[in-house]
């Protein structure tokens, strides 16, 4: 079962900031978060193992709280470069999955002038 | 320079016809990966491989074949058993499994 993004759509002006959070129905090993730009591949932004652990990618940084099987995207001070749908990609706990990435059906994330 | 190319860009299949998409990694990853991509939706699993010589079916594998022959080149068929095949496939490629994921360019394939 893929996870939840929320929200869908995302509108900004540049300089704001905005939230975008995946949730899970199961237990998981990781988040993986790719941005991907209309027409172009997805790509890699982070990853996050452990619960509780965040991390930063320029004014991009995420959260994964691993008991409530969420992560959360920060995106600060928007830049029009920003834009492109967020999709993150979850490994579940337990082994079987190993390696395996089930992508959330993404946000689009638009930023204007 | 180092990357994942994915070719043709552009495909069409009659049908009844099977076609095969290219995928070739020159990052010296051991893990590959095949995605499909329908306009407004998420990317879905196809296979994967983990080394040479070895593969798995992801979340949709029905009506596609795939071969790991070479660290390099995981090649994915689009068989006649697959109804609907019109959409953007993705590869992607992994240092190891549970790495950061590199993708190429994609391939639109489409039904004449």
């Amino acid at each position: 079962q893929q996870p939840v993004q929320s929200p869908q759509a995302v509108i900004l002006r540049e300089g704001e900031d905005a939230v975008i959070n995946c949730s899970s129905s199961k237990a998981l090993y990781s988040v993986h978060w790719y941005r991907q730009k209309h027409g172009e591949a997805p790509v890699f932004l982070m990853i996050l193992l452990k619960g509780g652990e965040q991390k930063g990618h320029e004014k991009i940084s995420a959260s994964f709280n691993e008991k409530k099987q969420q992560s959360s995207l920060y995106l600060t001070a928007s830049q029009l470069s920003y834009s492109g749908t967020y999709f993150c990609g979850t490994e579940d706990a337990g082994g079987t999955s190993y390696g395996k990435l089930t992508f959330g059906q993404g946000t689009i994330l638009t930023v204007h002038p | 320079d180092g990357g994942i190319t994915q070719s043709p860009k552009y495909l069409f299949r009659k049908e009844g016809q099977n076609v095969t998409l290219s995928c070739e990694q020159n990052l010296n990853h051991d893990a590959m990966y095949w995605y499909r991509q329908d306009p407004g939706q998420g990317l879905r699993l196809i296979y994967y491989s983990q080394i040479v010589n070895d593969f798995q079916k992801g979340d949709i594998a029905e009506g596609y074949s795939v071969s790991r022959e070479k660290k390099e080149s995981f090649p994915l068929t689009v068989t006649s058993a697959q109804k609907n095949p019109t959409a953007f496939y993705l590869c992607a490629s992994s240092m190891r499994p549970r790495q950061p994921q590199h993708f190429g360019d994609g391939t639109r394939l489409s039904i004449l």
